[in-house]
Protein backbone atom coordinates (compact mmCIF):
# COMPACT_ATOMS: atom_id res chain seq x y z
CA UNK A 1 0.00 0.00 0.00
CA UNK A 2 0.72 3.70 -0.05
CA UNK A 3 2.92 4.62 2.70
CA UNK A 4 5.37 7.60 3.68
CA UNK A 5 8.15 7.31 5.90
CA UNK A 6 10.10 10.65 6.85
CA UNK A 7 13.14 11.26 9.87
CA UNK A 8 12.59 11.31 13.34
CA UNK A 9 13.22 14.14 15.35
CA UNK A 10 13.49 15.75 17.47
CA UNK A 11 15.80 18.05 14.95
CA UNK A 12 17.92 20.71 17.03
CA UNK A 13 19.72 23.59 15.09
CA UNK A 14 20.69 26.90 15.81
CA UNK A 15 19.96 29.96 13.33
CA UNK A 16 21.00 30.20 9.98
CA UNK A 17 22.36 26.43 9.98
CA UNK A 18 21.03 24.21 6.68
CA UNK A 19 18.13 21.95 7.42
CA UNK A 20 17.01 18.87 5.65
CA UNK A 21 14.33 16.72 6.81
CA UNK A 22 14.07 13.45 4.78
CA UNK A 23 11.00 11.95 2.86
CA UNK A 24 10.64 8.85 1.17
CA UNK A 25 7.06 7.22 -0.37
CA UNK A 26 5.93 4.24 -1.69
CA UNK A 27 3.34 4.45 -3.96
CA UNK A 28 1.58 2.84 -6.84
CA UNK A 29 1.22 5.26 -9.95
CA UNK A 30 2.39 9.17 -9.50
CA UNK A 31 1.29 10.76 -6.53
CA UNK A 32 1.16 14.17 -5.53
CA UNK A 33 3.39 15.03 -2.60
CA UNK A 34 3.36 17.48 -0.06
CA UNK A 35 4.84 18.74 3.25
CA UNK A 36 2.79 20.81 5.85
CA UNK A 37 4.14 22.57 8.48
CA UNK A 38 2.19 22.54 12.17
CA UNK A 39 3.17 25.65 14.53
CA UNK A 40 2.53 25.03 18.00
CA UNK A 41 -1.40 25.51 19.17
CA UNK A 42 -2.17 25.91 15.34
CA UNK A 43 -3.65 23.53 12.41
CA UNK A 44 -1.68 21.62 9.53
CA UNK A 45 -0.78 24.50 6.83
CA UNK A 46 0.91 23.55 3.37
CA UNK A 47 3.81 24.45 3.07
CA UNK A 48 5.02 22.81 -0.24
CA UNK A 49 3.71 20.33 -3.09
CA UNK A 50 4.43 19.06 -6.18
CA UNK A 51 2.27 17.23 -8.47
CA UNK A 52 5.07 15.45 -11.08
CA UNK A 53 8.33 14.28 -11.00
CA UNK A 54 11.42 16.29 -11.15
CA UNK A 55 8.81 19.41 -9.91
CA UNK A 56 10.51 21.67 -7.15
CA UNK A 57 8.23 23.07 -4.63
CA UNK A 58 9.42 26.31 -2.61
CA UNK A 59 7.83 28.34 -0.43
CA UNK A 60 9.21 30.89 2.56
CA UNK A 61 12.88 29.51 1.51
CA UNK A 62 11.83 26.23 2.08
CA UNK A 63 12.18 23.40 -1.19
CA UNK A 64 11.52 19.92 -1.99
CA UNK A 65 12.20 18.19 -5.43
CA UNK A 66 10.27 14.91 -6.63
CA UNK A 67 12.53 12.19 -7.34
CA UNK A 68 10.91 8.85 -8.66
CA UNK A 69 14.02 7.56 -9.42
CA UNK A 70 14.48 7.34 -5.39
CA UNK A 71 10.98 7.99 -4.47
CA UNK A 72 12.06 11.07 -1.93
CA UNK A 73 10.74 14.17 -1.42
CA UNK A 74 13.18 16.00 0.74
CA UNK A 75 12.58 19.29 2.93
CA UNK A 76 15.38 21.96 2.39
CA UNK A 77 15.84 25.48 3.95
CA UNK A 78 19.54 26.76 3.25
CA UNK A 79 19.12 29.02 6.55
CA UNK A 80 16.50 28.48 9.19
CA UNK A 81 14.97 31.04 12.08
CA UNK A 82 13.95 30.67 14.95
CA UNK A 83 10.59 31.20 13.48
CA UNK A 84 10.75 28.08 11.57
CA UNK A 85 10.65 25.91 14.97
CA UNK A 86 7.11 23.53 14.18
CA UNK A 87 6.67 19.98 13.15
CA UNK A 88 6.61 18.73 9.55
CA UNK A 89 4.96 16.38 7.76
CA UNK A 90 5.71 14.73 4.83
CA UNK A 91 2.03 13.33 2.74
CA UNK A 92 1.03 12.11 -0.80
CA UNK A 93 -2.38 11.82 -2.16
CA UNK A 94 -2.33 8.64 -4.28
CA UNK A 95 -4.99 10.36 -6.63
CA UNK A 96 -6.40 14.06 -6.78
CA UNK A 97 -9.25 14.39 -4.00
CA UNK A 98 -8.00 11.79 -2.25
CA UNK A 99 -6.83 11.89 1.53
CA UNK A 100 -3.71 12.44 2.43
CA UNK A 101 -1.08 9.67 3.62
CA UNK A 102 1.07 11.36 5.98
CA UNK A 103 4.61 10.53 7.96
CA UNK A 104 5.07 10.48 11.79
CA UNK A 105 5.96 13.95 11.40
CA UNK A 106 9.76 15.76 12.38
CA UNK A 107 10.07 18.64 14.84
CA UNK A 108 12.65 21.09 14.36
CA UNK A 109 13.54 23.55 17.35
CA UNK A 110 16.03 26.43 15.89
CA UNK A 111 17.59 28.38 18.52
CA UNK A 112 19.26 31.81 18.23
CA UNK B 1 -5.87 31.68 2.34
CA UNK B 2 -8.57 29.18 3.13
CA UNK B 3 -9.80 28.91 6.74
CA UNK B 4 -10.83 25.92 8.55
CA UNK B 5 -12.40 26.38 12.11
CA UNK B 6 -12.42 23.63 14.11
CA UNK B 7 -14.18 23.41 17.91
CA UNK B 8 -13.80 23.26 20.38
CA UNK B 9 -9.80 22.87 20.53
CA UNK B 10 -10.09 21.25 23.90
CA UNK B 11 -12.41 18.76 25.76
CA UNK B 12 -12.47 16.94 28.89
CA UNK B 13 -15.56 14.58 29.72
CA UNK B 14 -16.61 11.60 31.54
CA UNK B 15 -16.48 8.56 30.26
CA UNK B 16 -19.85 7.28 28.54
CA UNK B 17 -20.40 11.36 27.57
CA UNK B 18 -21.08 11.63 23.99
CA UNK B 19 -18.53 14.65 22.62
CA UNK B 20 -19.72 16.55 19.43
CA UNK B 21 -16.67 18.17 17.00
CA UNK B 22 -17.45 20.54 14.64
CA UNK B 23 -15.23 21.82 11.51
CA UNK B 24 -16.34 24.33 9.25
CA UNK B 25 -15.09 26.08 6.22
CA UNK B 26 -14.79 29.62 6.34
CA UNK B 27 -14.54 31.09 2.87
CA UNK B 28 -15.06 28.34 0.83
CA UNK B 29 -17.82 25.44 0.34
CA UNK B 30 -16.14 21.82 0.92
CA UNK B 31 -18.38 18.80 -0.56
CA UNK B 32 -15.52 16.55 0.93
CA UNK B 33 -14.47 16.54 4.29
CA UNK B 34 -11.91 14.53 6.06
CA UNK B 35 -11.47 13.50 9.74
CA UNK B 36 -8.36 12.49 10.94
CA UNK B 37 -6.83 11.02 14.58
CA UNK B 38 -3.40 11.80 16.17
CA UNK B 39 -1.33 9.58 18.72
CA UNK B 40 1.44 11.19 20.35
CA UNK B 41 4.60 11.22 18.02
CA UNK B 42 2.74 9.11 15.59
CA UNK B 43 1.36 10.24 12.17
CA UNK B 44 -2.29 11.23 11.38
CA UNK B 45 -4.24 8.43 10.22
CA UNK B 46 -7.27 8.81 8.24
CA UNK B 47 -11.12 7.98 10.02
CA UNK B 48 -13.39 9.20 7.53
CA UNK B 49 -14.28 10.67 4.75
CA UNK B 50 -17.24 12.95 4.99
CA UNK B 51 -19.35 14.06 1.84
CA UNK B 52 -22.16 16.26 2.01
CA UNK B 53 -25.62 14.72 1.51
CA UNK B 54 -24.62 11.42 1.95
CA UNK B 55 -22.94 9.11 4.40
CA UNK B 56 -19.35 8.79 5.26
CA UNK B 57 -16.94 6.47 3.90
CA UNK B 58 -14.87 5.15 7.09
CA UNK B 59 -11.02 3.42 6.83
CA UNK B 60 -10.88 -0.05 8.06
CA UNK B 61 -11.28 -0.23 11.32
CA UNK B 62 -13.22 2.52 12.83
CA UNK B 63 -16.04 2.08 14.10
CA UNK B 64 -18.46 3.91 12.44
CA UNK B 65 -21.29 3.80 15.05
CA UNK B 66 -18.52 5.03 17.46
CA UNK B 67 -17.74 7.68 15.29
CA UNK B 68 -20.78 9.57 14.29
CA UNK B 69 -20.01 11.71 11.17
CA UNK B 70 -22.75 14.56 9.65
CA UNK B 71 -21.85 15.95 6.46
CA UNK B 72 -25.04 18.45 6.10
CA UNK B 73 -24.02 21.53 4.58
CA UNK B 74 -21.16 22.46 2.07
CA UNK B 75 -19.44 24.49 4.99
CA UNK B 76 -19.99 22.13 8.24
CA UNK B 77 -18.87 18.71 8.96
CA UNK B 78 -19.30 17.23 12.31
CA UNK B 79 -17.61 13.97 14.26
CA UNK B 80 -19.51 12.69 17.50
CA UNK B 81 -18.02 10.39 19.59
CA UNK B 82 -20.14 8.46 21.21
CA UNK B 83 -20.20 7.00 24.83
CA UNK B 84 -16.83 8.01 24.72
CA UNK B 85 -13.60 5.95 26.82
CA UNK B 86 -10.46 6.99 27.80
CA UNK B 87 -8.94 4.76 24.90
CA UNK B 88 -11.07 7.46 22.38
CA UNK B 89 -8.70 10.15 23.86
CA UNK B 90 -6.29 11.73 21.13
CA UNK B 91 -6.47 14.46 19.26
CA UNK B 92 -9.01 14.48 16.33
CA UNK B 93 -8.24 16.35 13.41
CA UNK B 94 -10.87 17.74 9.98
CA UNK B 95 -9.71 18.84 6.57
CA UNK B 96 -11.46 20.18 3.80
CA UNK B 97 -11.18 19.93 0.31
CA UNK B 98 -11.11 23.05 -1.90
CA UNK B 99 -11.61 22.00 -5.31
CA UNK B 100 -10.78 18.45 -6.92
CA UNK B 101 -7.69 19.65 -9.32
CA UNK B 102 -5.65 21.70 -6.97
CA UNK B 103 -5.90 18.97 -4.45
CA UNK B 104 -5.20 20.68 -1.40
CA UNK B 105 -6.72 20.47 1.81
CA UNK B 106 -7.17 22.84 4.67
CA UNK B 107 -6.93 21.98 7.74
CA UNK B 108 -8.21 23.35 11.26
CA UNK B 109 -6.30 23.48 14.67
CA UNK B 110 -7.44 20.03 15.61
CA UNK B 111 -9.42 19.16 19.44
CA UNK B 112 -7.47 17.28 21.82
CA UNK B 113 -10.23 14.83 23.93
CA UNK B 114 -9.50 13.85 26.72
CA UNK B 115 -11.53 11.20 28.63
CA UNK B 116 -11.56 10.72 32.17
Amino acid sequence: GNSVTQMEGPVTLSEEAFLTINCTYTATGYPSLFWYVQYPGEGLQLLLKATKADDKGSNKGFEATYRKETTSFHLEKGSVQVSDSAVYFCALSAQAGTALIFGKGTTLSVSS
Amino acid sequence: GAVVSQHPSRVICKSGTSVKIECRSLDFQATTMFWYRQFPKQSLMLMATSNEGSKATYEQGVEKDKFLINHASLTLSTLTVTSAHPEDSSFYICSARRGVAKNIQYFGAGTRLSVL
